[in-house]
């Protein structure tokens, strides 16, 4: 079975600044999709960058890249220039690929990232 | 276009009642999820349907039941609810590219 560990439960930046968040994950598949989902106090569950397994090149979202490590089952999201507003919870998820699967996204626990002003 | 509606936004329920969670999308995508979310678990898949007329068991799925009559609905139903089963209940929906969207979840507390 598919696991995602995300082994920092807070973090947090100062205004302005850098900061990746890590993830982990365990599988015996060669293809999947690995996203990151922000989840705001309003509790919404929002999109913020998707990674398809078979591409080499790391996703990019304006402010929000990953440095995806497929050897290493490795997704770091990394936020640059924070904002007050990139306060909230990040989830890691992984998908299985392929129409066969239930479709389920695997979630991590979660790390609440601060920002400080 | 709302995307995922899911109604009540919160409730207070008296354990052994009979709960039905709504959910409505009309982004016409054809699999649709259920999850909970617990402090400290992450969200963990209660049940899903991959398309009208067909349903599967998630993760957790004991406890639970749902239907799914139509491309839009996604109803789930506490038989008889239990303190455990106290959560925030999130609703999904995904299409032909597999990155799913969330409702705004649901809120319950069963005492």
């Amino acid at each position: 079975a598919q696991t995602v560990t995300q082994s920092q439960p807070e973090m947090s930046v100062q205004e302005a600044e850098t900061v990746t968040l890590s993830c982990t994950y365990d599988t015996s598949e060669s293809d999947y999709y690995l996203f990151w989902y922000k989840q705001p106090p309003s509790r919404q569950m929002i999109l913020v960058i998707r990674q398809e397994a078979y591409k080499q090149q790391n996703a990019t979202e304006n402010r929000f890249s990953v440095n995806f490590q497929k050897a290493a089952k490795s997704f770091s999201l990394k936020i640059s220039d924070s904002q007050l507003g990139d306060a909230a919870m990040y989830f890691c998820a992984y998908r299985s690929y392929g129409s066969g699967n239930t479709g389920k996204l695997i979630f991590g626990q979660g790390t609440t990232l601060q920002v400080k002003p | 276009i709302a995307g995922i509606t899911q109604a009540p936004t919160s409730q207070i329920l008296a354990a052994g009642r009979r709960m039905t969670l709504r959910c409505t999308q009309d982004m016409r995508h054809n699999a649709m999820y259920w999850y909970r979310q617990d402090l400290g678990l992450g969200l963990r898949l209660i049940h899903y349907s991959n398309t009208a007329g067909t349903t599967g068991k998630g993760e957790v799925p004991d406890g639970y039941s749902v239907s799914r009559a139509n491309t839009d609905d996604f109803p789930l139903t506490l038989a008889s609810a239990v303190p455990s089963q106290t959560s925030v209940y999130f609703c999904a929906s995904s299409g032909s590219k597999e990155t799913q969207y969330f409702g705004p979840g649901t809120r319950l507390l069963v005492l």
